[in-house]
């Protein structure tokens, strides 16, 4: 079954700290994930795609095949970076995203 | 360019009542999306369309309907609204399936409760 799995509801960090939003999926063939995150009082948006490879805002994250992970991580966490981040599975049949519960940073000063 | 939007962004309903939540977008997507939000959940797709005329189910149909006549209107129905339904309901479009990597852009939502 395709699903994705977020384990934290929270993570609460202090500014500068490191962070890393765990994702975890599982799905048959090949993956194409993604980290969308919602600011508060904006909609959902897209933060990054596995394939582009790329650091948005100072966050990367790497897809692991072999531990079917996704995790996203920045090395020092900023105030703005407070957010609800869902990580989602570009797997499912309709081609919808399939995706995980949420994950609530709270980044204190 | 407006991007998806959706109307409205609060409604309150008693049960057995009808509505239709609207969302348009301005981008010439043709794939577009209808999904769920319960508290404490993932998103979970309700219909979803790829391209004008036509739509299908998606994980959780029952007690909606869509209509796609244009490219850019992808309207929800609740029919004889219930409990079960109150949600936060999240209209989302694409150029392409998001199997190939592509974006979805989503609208503000509408927080939809059914007393």
């Amino acid at each position: 079954a395709q699903r994705v799995t977020q384990p934290e509801k929270l993570l609460s960090v202090f500014k500068g700290a490191p962070v890393e939003l765990k994702c975890n999926y599982s799905y048959s063939g090949s993956p194409e994930l993604f980290w969308y995150v919602q600011y508060s009082r904006q909609r959902l948006q897209l933060l990054l795609r596995h394939i582009s490879r790329e650091s948005i805002k100072g966050f990367t994250a790497d897809l692991n095949k072999g531990e079917t992970s996704f995790h996203l991580k920045k090395p020092f966490a900023q105030e703005e970076d407070s957010a609800m981040y869902y990580c989602a599975l570009g797997g499912g049949s309709q081609g919808n995203l399939i995706f995980g519960k949420g994950t609530k940073l709270s980044v204190k000063p | 360019n407006a991007g998806v939007t959706q109307t409205p962004k609060f409604r309150i309903l008693k049960i057995g009542q009808s509505m239709t939540l609207q969302c348009t977008q301005d981008m010439n997507h043709n794939y577009m999306y209808w999904y769920r939000q319960d508290p404490g959940m993932g998103l979970k797709l309700i219909y979803y369309s790829v391209g004008a005329g036509i739509t299908d189910k998606g994980e959780v149909p029952n007690g909606y309907n869509v209509s796609r006549s244009t490219t850019e209107d992808f309207p929800l129905r609740l029919e004889l609204a219930a409990p079960s339904q109150t949600s936060v309901y999240f209209c989302a479009s694409s150029s392409t399936s998001g199997r190939t990597g592509n974006e979805q852009f989503f609208g503000p939502g509408t927080r939809l409760t059914v007393l």
